[in-house]
């Protein structure tokens, strides 16, 4: 199964709203999708699992949905910590585990 | 506080071997399923190999099936990933990475990621 995120980097201002997609080449069973941010300099950080439910001590400003073969991370109103690259995994009944490509996100 | 402290990487000669350890703390290491991520440098993440709670049910990437060996030592709370033949392809930060839940019949994702231990193969 391979995962194809877009766009590969998102320039944005701080306030406006980053929708980010992760596309799957087979359907992505019991929607074990997930979303990790990582900073330059540090491991990935778990933001959401399950397509849609957020990590322990992630805000709500992070969102996510889909099924299928289509997920999106949605992050509203971002602040200058949340400029990053951000990476879907698919995880489930079967090996081995799929990463995309991840997603730049630029501060404009 | 759970933590992750990951150590053995090194500067090695292509053929050779590497045992990278992760000393873990905070939750019951032992009902956790376990797994070794790489990221090579500028590239994104991959996953390498997991290993159930036990310690008997083991998985690779096709990349180092064969070559490498993952392990646990549930009694000292420490994984381990032997490396052996190396390639220089397997220059990478080499993260060890905790599933989120104790689950049967699911490879989760991932909640918690150590700092990483650097190994480069280069002659």
């Amino acid at each position: 199964l391979v995962l194809t995120q877009s766009p590969g980097t998102l320039s944005l201002s701080p306030g406006e709203s980053a929708t980010l997609s992760c596309r799957a080449s087979q359907s992505v069973s019991s929607n074990f999708l997930a979303w990790y941010q990582q900073k330059p300099g540090q491991a990935p950080r778990l933001l959401i699992y399950g397509a849609s439910s957020r990590a322990t001590g992630i805000p709500d400003r992070f969102s996510g949905s889909g099924s299928g073969t289509d997920f999106t991370l949605t992050i509203s109103r971002l602040e200058p910590e949340d400029f990053a690259v951000y990476y879907c995994q698919r995880y489930g009944y079967s090996l081995p585990y799929s990463f995309g490509q991840g997603t730049k996100l630029d501060i404009k | 506080e759970i933590l992750l402290e990951e150590s053995g990487g090194a500067l090695v000669q292509p053929g050779g071997s590497l045992r990278l350890s992760c000393a873990a703390s905070g939750f019951t290491f032992g009902d956790y399923g376990m797994n070794w991520v790489r990221q090579a440098p500028g590239e994104g993440v991959a996953w390498v190999s997991h290993i159930g709670g036990g310690g008997v049910d083991t998985y690779y990437a096709d990349s180092v099936r064969g070559r490498f060996t993952i392990s646990r030592d549930n009694s000292k709370n420490t994984l381990y990933l032997l490396m052996t033949s190396l390639r220089p392809e397997d220059t990478a930060l080499y993260y060890c990475v905790k599933d989120y839940v104790p689950r049967n019949g699911v490879f989760d994702a991932f909640d918690v990621w150590g700092q990483g231990t650097m190994v480069t193969v280069s002659s």
